[in-house]
């Protein structure tokens, strides 16, 4: 089947480690989003890729780093200088960009302990 | 800059009663407009969207939403609600232009009493 896989669901992570999130898809999808969903804030976008070996920042960026190497995978590393890295975060792809919707994957759930 | 505004962050309706979430947007080109709902703990699921034409579009789960150029609106409703319907639901504008991304509004929370 296709979609869109995140991993881990939950992961925890001292202060002042580095950890990736992973999100993959078989979607052939060109377009790929990392967001982050904090209670009452809704979804805020903090990098976006509409090509393969291309990525932009977001409104968030900060704190953050992505990769995008292969089509169908996009990771994102919350590095030791993002100041509040809990918080659920959501990967999702789109044929194209902006003008098509967007499939999401499950999430993934980041505590800081 | 675009933006997307949903007026109310939470919405409590009991079951069978009609329902309409607000959405405004703002944004200089032709929009492409989605709604997408939300259950806790989980991604997002697609319920319609709007890309050109017809201005009231049909979704899953018997929902449906109306594009308003005028008042730069796109509303969504659904005619009486029932209890698996609570959940969070996020109206969202696709970029045609410049970036070239989607842009959510922050989310109205939907209670649904029995």
């Amino acid at each position: 089947d296709g979609g869109i896989t995140q991993s881990p669901k939950y992961l925890f992570r001292k202060e002042g480690q580095n950890v990736t999130l992973s999100c993959e898809q078989n979607l052939n999808h060109d377009a790929m989003y990392w967001y982050r969903q904090d209670p009452g804030q809704g979804l805020r976008l903090i990098y976006y890729s509409q090509i393969v070996n291309d990525f932009q920042k977001g409104d968030i960026a900060e704190g953050y780093s992505v990769s995008r190497e292969k089509k169908e995978s996009f990771p994102l590393t919350v590095t030791s200088a993002q100041k509040n890295p809990t918080a659920f975060y959501l990967c999702a792809s789109s044929i194209f960009p902006g003008n098509t919707e967007a499939f999401f994957g499950q999430g993934t759930r980041l505590t800081v302990v | 800059a675009q933006s997307v505004t949903q007026p109310d962050i939470h919405i409590t309706v009991s079951e069978g009663a009609s329902l309409e979430l607000r959405c405004n947007y703002s944004y200089g080109a032709t929009p492409y407009l989605f709604w997408y709902v939300q259950s806790p703990g989980q991604g997002l699921q697609l319920l319609l969207k709007y890309f050109s034409g017809d201005t009231l579009v049909q979704g899953i789960k018997g929902f449906e939403a109306e594009f308003k150029r005028s008042q730069s609106s796109f509303n969504l409703r659904k005619p009486s609600v029932h209890w698996s319907d609570a959940a969070e639901y996020f109206c969202a504008v696709g970029e045609t232009q410049g970036a070239q991304k989607l842009v959510f509004g922050q989310g109205t929370r939907l209670t649904i009493n029995p």
